[in-house]
């Protein structure tokens, strides 16, 4: 079965723009958790989504948010970009239930450049 | 509340070596445990899990890894790695936590 989709793998944006990067989950799979990986600060959680709902969220401020759609597919959004902000963004879905089992399975990720 | 510490944040090696990687985890309550692998570009991919039960836990690509409960401790093995094994390296713990908790990472260098 397809795998964990994002969208698009690389992006170049400039400071104060803002971006949406897309997440198709596994078919099947309900929740839907997006990290962000800097050399920095390593693996951050940002927030998770679970039948369009927000169920948990990281320290992150407000510019960054997200949603679900009733097919499980989740878009990230982050305004008012920052040159701090440049970095892989991952998406990893998972069937709730066994998450605690079998962990999440990890899209490619969407590659941010901010200048 | 859960964390992960590795040990290490490079490790280089030659070809046909072991190699160990060294996570460390503190949780006031039982956890499972996961060891994840990140190529150049890519997402991470899972390696091997600990959820209960033998200690000694074997994963893809030849990996394995051992539990030990009195140290707290879930470090990775490999007895002869390859050139292809060269990626970051994440040890991860959850169990109750809203999100799974990553440790820094380690970056395995293969040399020739």
């Amino acid at each position: 079965k397809a795998g964990v989709t994002q969208t698009p793998r690389y992006l170049i944006k400039t400071r104060g723009q803002q971006v949406t990067l897309s997440c198709s989950p596994i078919s099947g799979h309900r929740s839907v958790s997006w990290y962000q990986q800097t050399p920095g600060q390593g693996l951050q959680f940002l927030f998770e989504y679970f039948s369009e709902t927000q169920r948990n969220k990281g320290n992150f401020p407000g510019r960054f948010s997200g949603r679900q759609f009733s097919n499980s597919r989740s878009e990230m959004n982050v305004s008012t970009l920052e040159l701090g902000d440049s970095a892989l963004y991952l998406c990893a879905s998972s069937n709730t239930e066994m998450r605690n089992l079998y962990g999440y399975t990890f899209g490619s990720g969407t590659r941010l450049t901010v200048v | 509340a859960q964390s992960v510490t590795q040990l290490d944040s490079q490790v280089p090696v030659f070809e046909e070596a072991p190699v160990e990687l060294r996570c460390n985890y503190s949780s006031s309550v039982s956890v499972y445990l996961f060891w994840y692998v990140q190529y150049p570009n890519q997402g991470l991919q899972l390696l091997l899990k600990y959820l209960s039960g033998s200690t000694l836990v074997k994963g893809i690509n030849g990996f394995e890894a051992e539990f030990n409960k009195s140290q707290t401790s879930f470090h990775l093995r490999k007895p002869s790695v390859h050139i292809s094994d060269t990626a970051e390296y994440f040890c991860a713990v959850t169990l109750g936590a809203p999100d799974m908790r990553f440790g820094a990472g380690t970056r395995l260098t293969v040399k020739p």
